[in-house]
């Protein structure tokens, strides 16, 4: 079983759409939960931090961390064409080594 | 302010030979970490560097080994080369003991 699960998609929305991207885990150690996002053949760009549980917004950007479901998810509000790219979550239990999902790719349709 | 930079961008290589990757970290960062992700995937953590020494390894062989300079700059040096190890290498920065780390535009690297 993998440390990370995540939906590779792809996800394809309208412009203007809610977008909710989400990631499950299975090591209940797990406490710093990040969102990156990475562009075709780019590096990735950090979007959201959160450490523990509760949510945290962003402007259009909110992200989510449910530890007693083991359950992680980015929601994107309004939704851009610039938002097309692959989202990656990240976790970790000491904060230096993080496991990746494997990304969901995602493209907005103007 | 300079971000996390990575040389060089693009390489190609044969089975068996050696290879060495740079970075530098974002001004004000002390520690590198160093991944690898392939095609389709997320990046695989291979090692974290901080105060020069290696601080935390990944599930990946002694062929990948690292340094980092007194100028907190890394290198990844990977030896006898295998097709599999056709990745793009990705390199982030972050303050000690700060676990937010951003990472460079990475080296894509072929191997033949």
């Amino acid at each position: 079983q993998k440390e990370v699960e995540q939906d590779p998609g792809p996800l394809s929305v309208p412009e203007g759409a809610i977008v909710s991207l989400n990631c499950t885990y299975s090591n209940s150690a797990f406490q710093y939960f990040m969102w990156y996002r990475q562009y075709s053949r780019k590096g990735p760009e950090l979007l959201m931090y959160t450490y523990s549980s509760g949510n945290k917004e962003d402007g259009r950007f909110t992200a989510q961390v449910d530890k007693s479901s083991k359950y992680i998810s980015l929601f994107i509000r309004d939704s851009q064409p610039s938002d097309s790219a692959t989202y990656l979550c990240a976790m970790s239990t000491t904060g230096n080594q993080f496991y990746f999902g494997t990304g969901t790719s995602l493209t907005v349709i103007p | 302010d300079a971000g996390v930079t990575q040389s060089p961008t693009h390489l190609i290589k044969t089975r068996g030979q050696q290879v060495t990757l740079r970075c530098s970290p974002k001004s004000g960062h002390d520690t590198v970490s160093w991944y690898q992700q392939a095609l389709g995937q997320g990046p695989q953590f291979i090692f974290q560097y901080y105060e020069e020494e290696e601080r935390q390894r990944g599930n990946f062989p002694d062929r990948f080994s690292g340094h980092q300079f007194p100028n907190y700059s890394s290198e990844l040096n990977v030896n006898a080369l295998l097709l599999g190890d056709s990745a793009l290498y990705l390199c982030a920065s972050s303050r000690g003991g700060q676990e937010t780390q951003y990472f460079g535009p990475g080296t894509r690297l072929l191997v033949l």
